[in-house]
């Protein structure tokens, strides 16, 4: 199936840095959406985009819908442990009948 | 509010076997998605529905179907298992079906399904 490509695939980083991810696609996508998901659970939408350059920001998380529509970036700021877990971009392009295409996932592990 | 429950949570079939796997949306969400999750595929797109309807299908043989009843909760099938259909089944509810916040979908904790 057609899936996004998410950068990195994994990271370890320490406490207190900053974190940034992205996804590119292919196609054009009306809509992106960052999803967190932990071990045995689902996937908790964090943020969503709805315009071109839109900056949109869910405390230390702060999403971007690129210019070209067809990538879309997240950054986390001075992480915490609770950090951890599976970030999902997933984009869906335009008109009713588009589904969702999910990334591929970056693991994220915060060293304390 | 209730978020999206799914039953049962965990599953182990027999190869041959069949499966119905059941998805209660979020109180007042009208769509209902169901995604499949594996280590080796991530996470795919099954179906989606809207008001009892079908409004978009994923690329899976016609072993898997689903439904949707009038009070929006959803199931979803599966016939005649295989090994490589073991993974997490997701399902989603959001508000409406189309564009914009109304789109915006909530995942349940899945249902993990093992077959041997």
């Amino acid at each position: 199936g057609q899936q996004l490509n998410q950068s990195p695939q994994s990271m370890f980083i320490q406490e207190g840095e900053d974190v940034s991810m992205n996804c590119t696609s292919s196609s054009i996508f009306n809509t992106w959406l960052w999803y967190k998901q932990d071990p045995g659970e689902g996937p908790v939408l964090l943020i969503a985009l709805y315009k071109a350059g839109e900056l949109t920001s869910n405390g230390r998380l702060t999403a971007q819908f690129g210019i070209t529509r067809k990538d879309s970036f997240l950054n986390i700021s001075a992480s915490i442990p609770s950090d951890v877990g599976i970030y999902f971009c997933a984009g869906r392009g335009s008109g009713g009948y588009q589904k969702v295409t999910f990334g591929t996932g970056t693991k994220l592990q915060v060293i304390p | 509010k209730a978020g999206v429950t799914q039953t049962p949570r965990y599953l182990i079939k027999t190869r041959g076997q069949q499966v119905t796997l059941s998805c209660s949306p979020i109180s007042g969400h009208r769509s209902v998605s169901w995604y499949q999750q594996t280590p080796g595929q991530g996470l795919q797109f099954l179906f989606e529905y809207f008001s009892e309807t079908q409004r978009n299908k994923g690329n899976f043989p016609g072993r898997f179907s689903g439904r949707q009843f009038s009070n929006s909760r959803s199931e979803m099938n599966v016939s005649t298992l295989e090994l490589g259909d073991s993974a997490l089944y997701l399902c989603a509810s959001s508000l409406g079906w189309g564009q914009g916040p109304s789109y915006e979908q909530y995942f349940g904790p899945g249902t993990r399904l093992t077959v041997t």
